[in-house]
């Protein structure tokens, strides 16, 4: 597509409850990153996949958040049994690794993910 | 370790000049960047300084860069009520490593 897209763009859900948030990268790109924006902070990052290396998971708060890349397209990120602090918005970012230099990240809308 | 550091917050008259600063602590940082934020979206992308570079211009923001005291700034000229946002300041350290941000300064632009 021609840009990042997230989704859902708004997500309630209850203490408890896991929950799945979606990014499409822009088509070509080989890296897809996620960071957290919460209230207050910057964003933290979370995780990045590049091509068909291991991703880099050093960002991941606990074990209750996953993430996976199918086909080196689209990634889904998993957050089990949430809590409140894990309420922020969710922002997925993508990059063509050869010419960063130039056009930095492209990121998604984001999802708003309010746990209650 | 990797740090970057801005104000929070800056508020400007319409038609003034804008100045929002950052600090780094990597001196290895090879490209530095500026994201602005509009309410409810993501992040695009403003601006980015190669570190062999000391200023870039780019029609109405300037970057400058000092490499001795890691300083980097965007200067807004005639900043307008469209220019209110957040400014995010972003370094790149190594190839294959994620761009570390600010929390971001959040500019209101007073008409």
């Amino acid at each position: 597509g021609a840009g990042v897209s997230q989704s859902p763009s708004n997500k309630v859900t209850e203490k408890g409850k896991d929950v799945e948030l979606r990014c499409d990268p822009i088509s070509g790109h080989t890296a897809l990153y996620w960071y957290r924006q919460s209230l207050g902070q910057g964003l933290e990052f979370l995780i990045y996949f590049q091509g068909n290396s291991a991703p880099d998971k050093s960002g991941l708060p606990s074990d209750r958040f996953s993430a996976e890349r199918t086909g080196g397209s689209v990634s889904t990120l998993t957050i089990q049994r949430t809590q409140q602090e894990d309420s922020a918005v969710y922002l997925c970012a993508s990059s063509y690794e050869g010419d960063r230099a130039n056009y930095g990240y492209t990121f998604g809308s984001g999802t708003r993910l309010t746990v209650v | 370790g990797e740090d970057v550091e801005q104000s929070l917050f800056l508020s400007v008259r319409e038609g003034d000049s804008s100045v929002i600063n950052c600090t780094y602590t990597d001196s290895s940082s090879t490209y530095l960047y500026w994201y602005k934020q509009e309410p409810g979206a993501g992040l695009q992308l403003l601006t980015y300084i190669f570190s062999n570079m000391d200023m870039k211009q780019d029609q109405r923001l300037t970057v400058l860069l000092n490499k001795k005291d890691k300083h980097l700034s965007l200067r807004i000229a005639d900043t307008q009520t469209g220019d209110s946002a957040i400014y995010f300041c972003a370094e790149s350290i190594r190839g294959n490593t994620p761009l570390v941000f600010g929390k971001g300064t959040r500019l209101s632009v007073i008409a």
